[in-house]
Protein backbone atom coordinates (compact mmCIF):
# COMPACT_ATOMS: atom_id res chain seq x y z
CA UNK A 1 0.00 0.00 0.00
CA UNK A 2 2.00 3.11 -1.14
CA UNK A 3 2.25 5.97 1.90
CA UNK A 4 1.44 9.36 1.76
CA UNK A 5 3.43 12.51 3.06
CA UNK A 6 1.94 15.53 3.05
CA UNK A 7 2.78 18.81 5.60
CA UNK A 8 0.83 18.66 8.91
CA UNK A 9 -0.31 22.28 8.34
CA UNK A 10 -0.34 25.41 6.48
CA UNK A 11 -1.68 28.99 6.64
CA UNK A 12 -3.63 31.20 4.15
CA UNK A 13 -5.10 34.49 3.71
CA UNK A 14 -8.18 35.06 2.17
CA UNK A 15 -8.17 35.07 -1.72
CA UNK A 16 -5.04 33.64 -1.62
CA UNK A 17 -4.70 29.92 -3.84
CA UNK A 18 -3.65 27.19 -1.72
CA UNK A 19 -1.16 24.33 -3.17
CA UNK A 20 -1.01 21.41 -0.53
CA UNK A 21 1.37 18.90 -1.91
CA UNK A 22 1.49 15.16 -1.34
CA UNK A 23 4.15 12.35 -1.29
CA UNK A 24 3.77 8.90 -2.73
CA UNK A 25 7.19 7.88 -4.47
CA UNK A 26 5.68 3.69 -3.90
CA UNK A 27 2.96 4.64 -6.25
CA UNK A 28 1.48 1.62 -8.09
CA UNK A 29 0.71 1.31 -11.67
CA UNK A 30 -2.74 1.13 -11.29
CA UNK A 31 -3.52 3.35 -7.84
CA UNK A 32 -5.15 6.55 -8.26
CA UNK A 33 -5.19 9.79 -5.90
CA UNK A 34 -7.89 10.64 -3.96
CA UNK A 35 -7.89 14.43 -1.58
CA UNK A 36 -10.87 14.21 1.24
CA UNK A 37 -11.76 17.66 3.22
CA UNK A 38 -12.63 17.15 6.71
CA UNK A 39 -14.37 19.85 9.01
CA UNK A 40 -14.45 19.45 12.72
CA UNK A 41 -17.45 17.35 14.03
CA UNK A 42 -17.88 15.93 10.47
CA UNK A 43 -16.76 13.30 8.19
CA UNK A 44 -14.87 13.56 5.45
CA UNK A 45 -15.88 14.77 1.96
CA UNK A 46 -14.95 14.00 -1.57
CA UNK A 47 -12.92 16.69 -3.16
CA UNK A 48 -11.27 15.58 -6.22
CA UNK A 49 -9.67 12.31 -7.86
CA UNK A 50 -7.40 11.78 -10.69
CA UNK A 51 -4.90 9.44 -12.39
CA UNK A 52 -2.29 11.47 -14.24
CA UNK A 53 -1.54 15.22 -15.69
CA UNK A 54 -4.45 17.95 -14.76
CA UNK A 55 -8.25 17.43 -13.23
CA UNK A 56 -10.22 20.09 -12.21
CA UNK A 57 -13.61 20.44 -11.12
CA UNK A 58 -15.77 23.24 -9.49
CA UNK A 59 -13.78 23.19 -5.77
CA UNK A 60 -10.53 22.43 -6.65
CA UNK A 61 -7.73 21.08 -9.26
CA UNK A 62 -5.27 18.49 -9.13
CA UNK A 63 -2.07 18.39 -10.68
CA UNK A 64 0.20 15.10 -11.00
CA UNK A 65 3.36 14.62 -12.94
CA UNK A 66 4.57 12.67 -15.17
CA UNK A 67 6.24 10.08 -12.51
CA UNK A 68 3.02 10.17 -10.47
CA UNK A 69 5.40 10.01 -7.07
CA UNK A 70 3.65 13.66 -5.80
CA UNK A 71 0.18 15.48 -6.32
CA UNK A 72 -0.38 18.80 -5.63
CA UNK A 73 -4.18 19.92 -4.22
CA UNK A 74 -4.86 23.35 -5.08
CA UNK A 75 -7.39 25.56 -3.93
CA UNK A 76 -8.25 28.66 -5.82
CA UNK A 77 -9.22 31.85 -3.97
CA UNK A 78 -9.75 30.57 -0.55
CA UNK A 79 -11.82 31.66 2.43
CA UNK A 80 -12.45 31.34 5.86
CA UNK A 81 -14.91 28.11 4.64
CA UNK A 82 -11.87 26.24 3.36
CA UNK A 83 -10.48 25.72 6.60
CA UNK A 84 -10.47 21.72 7.33
CA UNK A 85 -8.12 19.17 7.75
CA UNK A 86 -7.27 17.91 4.06
CA UNK A 87 -6.55 14.20 3.31
CA UNK A 88 -4.19 12.76 0.30
CA UNK A 89 -4.96 9.09 -0.55
CA UNK A 90 -3.84 6.61 -2.87
CA UNK A 91 -6.38 3.94 -3.92
CA UNK A 92 -4.90 0.12 -3.85
CA UNK A 93 -6.43 -1.31 -6.67
CA UNK A 94 -4.87 -5.07 -6.08
CA UNK A 95 -6.04 -5.10 -2.89
CA UNK A 96 -9.55 -3.25 -3.54
CA UNK A 97 -8.79 -0.92 0.00
CA UNK A 98 -8.81 2.59 -1.34
CA UNK A 99 -9.61 4.99 1.75
CA UNK A 100 -6.25 4.65 4.02
CA UNK A 101 -6.21 8.23 5.75
CA UNK A 102 -3.27 9.90 6.92
CA UNK A 103 -2.24 12.29 9.36
CA UNK A 104 -3.83 14.92 6.82
CA UNK A 105 -3.11 18.57 6.02
CA UNK A 106 -4.32 21.11 8.62
CA UNK A 107 -4.90 24.73 6.52
CA UNK A 108 -6.01 27.32 8.53
CA UNK A 109 -7.50 30.33 6.36
CA UNK A 110 -7.22 33.71 8.00
CA UNK A 111 -8.86 37.38 7.16
CA UNK B 1 -31.03 11.16 -2.18
CA UNK B 2 -30.28 10.09 1.40
CA UNK B 3 -26.90 10.34 3.04
CA UNK B 4 -25.38 7.49 4.89
CA UNK B 5 -27.11 7.59 8.72
CA UNK B 6 -25.88 6.38 11.82
CA UNK B 7 -27.18 6.22 15.20
CA UNK B 8 -26.86 7.04 17.98
CA UNK B 9 -24.75 10.11 17.64
CA UNK B 10 -23.43 10.24 21.20
CA UNK B 11 -22.63 7.03 23.26
CA UNK B 12 -21.72 7.61 27.08
CA UNK B 13 -20.65 3.99 28.58
CA UNK B 14 -18.45 2.82 31.52
CA UNK B 15 -15.35 0.76 30.86
CA UNK B 16 -16.28 -2.86 30.64
CA UNK B 17 -19.69 -2.31 29.43
CA UNK B 18 -21.02 -3.19 25.52
CA UNK B 19 -21.76 -0.80 22.78
CA UNK B 20 -23.10 -1.28 19.27
CA UNK B 21 -23.28 1.07 16.32
CA UNK B 22 -25.46 0.81 13.60
CA UNK B 23 -24.81 2.28 9.91
CA UNK B 24 -27.82 2.21 6.91
CA UNK B 25 -25.40 3.22 3.97
CA UNK B 26 -26.59 4.77 0.61
CA UNK B 27 -28.75 2.75 -1.67
CA UNK B 28 -26.82 0.53 -3.57
CA UNK B 29 -23.42 1.39 -2.23
CA UNK B 30 -21.75 -2.24 -2.52
CA UNK B 31 -18.67 -0.78 -0.40
CA UNK B 32 -19.23 0.06 3.32
CA UNK B 33 -16.04 1.09 5.66
CA UNK B 34 -16.05 1.43 9.51
CA UNK B 35 -13.22 3.66 10.82
CA UNK B 36 -12.07 5.13 14.26
CA UNK B 37 -11.15 8.52 14.42
CA UNK B 38 -9.40 9.50 17.80
CA UNK B 39 -9.16 12.98 18.21
CA UNK B 40 -5.97 15.02 16.36
CA UNK B 41 -5.43 12.15 14.33
CA UNK B 42 -6.89 11.01 10.63
CA UNK B 43 -9.73 8.19 10.40
CA UNK B 44 -8.48 4.20 10.99
CA UNK B 45 -10.19 1.73 8.82
CA UNK B 46 -11.27 -0.67 11.21
CA UNK B 47 -13.18 -2.67 8.53
CA UNK B 48 -14.27 -2.41 5.26
CA UNK B 49 -16.83 -4.83 3.32
CA UNK B 50 -18.12 -5.49 -0.29
CA UNK B 51 -21.27 -6.45 -0.28
CA UNK B 52 -21.83 -8.98 2.65
CA UNK B 53 -17.75 -9.93 2.74
CA UNK B 54 -15.09 -8.63 4.42
CA UNK B 55 -12.60 -7.29 1.90
CA UNK B 56 -9.95 -5.52 4.89
CA UNK B 57 -10.19 -6.60 8.77
CA UNK B 58 -6.59 -6.22 9.62
CA UNK B 59 -6.67 -3.50 12.03
CA UNK B 60 -9.83 -4.78 13.93
CA UNK B 61 -9.14 -5.57 17.27
CA UNK B 62 -11.08 -8.64 17.21
CA UNK B 63 -10.66 -9.60 20.72
CA UNK B 64 -13.21 -6.92 21.74
CA UNK B 65 -14.52 -5.48 18.01
CA UNK B 66 -16.69 -7.31 15.78
CA UNK B 67 -18.88 -5.87 12.68
CA UNK B 68 -21.18 -7.47 10.40
CA UNK B 69 -22.75 -6.42 7.27
CA UNK B 70 -26.47 -8.70 7.19
CA UNK B 71 -27.91 -8.81 3.21
CA UNK B 72 -25.35 -6.54 1.86
CA UNK B 73 -27.12 -3.53 3.31
CA UNK B 74 -27.33 -2.19 6.68
CA UNK B 75 -23.93 -2.66 9.37
CA UNK B 76 -23.22 -2.77 12.79
CA UNK B 77 -20.23 -2.24 14.95
CA UNK B 78 -19.62 -3.86 18.44
CA UNK B 79 -17.38 -2.90 20.70
CA UNK B 80 -17.28 -5.66 23.61
CA UNK B 81 -15.99 -4.92 26.41
CA UNK B 82 -15.02 -1.42 26.25
CA UNK B 83 -12.29 0.42 27.04
CA UNK B 84 -11.29 3.95 27.44
CA UNK B 85 -8.95 4.18 24.73
CA UNK B 86 -11.85 3.28 22.66
CA UNK B 87 -13.35 6.67 22.88
CA UNK B 88 -13.36 8.46 19.34
CA UNK B 89 -15.76 9.08 16.83
CA UNK B 90 -17.15 6.17 14.92
CA UNK B 91 -17.38 6.93 11.28
CA UNK B 92 -19.25 4.87 8.82
CA UNK B 93 -19.00 5.39 5.05
CA UNK B 94 -20.10 4.08 1.80
CA UNK B 95 -19.04 3.95 -1.98
CA UNK B 96 -20.48 1.89 -5.23
CA UNK B 97 -17.16 0.80 -5.55
CA UNK B 98 -13.80 0.79 -4.01
CA UNK B 99 -11.97 3.45 -5.76
CA UNK B 100 -15.50 5.52 -6.04
CA UNK B 101 -16.36 8.74 -4.27
CA UNK B 102 -17.21 7.29 -0.55
CA UNK B 103 -19.74 9.43 1.54
CA UNK B 104 -19.49 9.44 5.48
CA UNK B 105 -21.82 9.50 7.74
CA UNK B 106 -22.07 11.92 10.53
CA UNK B 107 -20.38 9.69 12.72
CA UNK B 108 -21.00 8.48 16.83
CA UNK B 109 -18.91 10.13 19.21
CA UNK B 110 -18.44 7.05 22.13
CA UNK B 111 -17.07 8.19 25.51
CA UNK B 112 -15.90 5.72 27.71
CA UNK B 113 -15.47 6.84 31.14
Amino acid sequence: LAKTTQPISMDSYEGQEVNITCSHNNIATNDYITWYQQFPSQGPRFIIQGYKTKVTNEVASLFIPADRKSSTLSLPRVSLSDTAVYYCLVGDEQAGTALIFGKGTTLSVSS
Amino acid sequence: EAGVAQSPRYKIIEKRQSVAFWCNPISGHATLYWYQQILGQGPKLLIQFQNNGVVDDSQLPKDRFSAERLKGVDSTLKIQPAKLEDSAVYLCASSLSPTAEAFFGQGTRLTVV
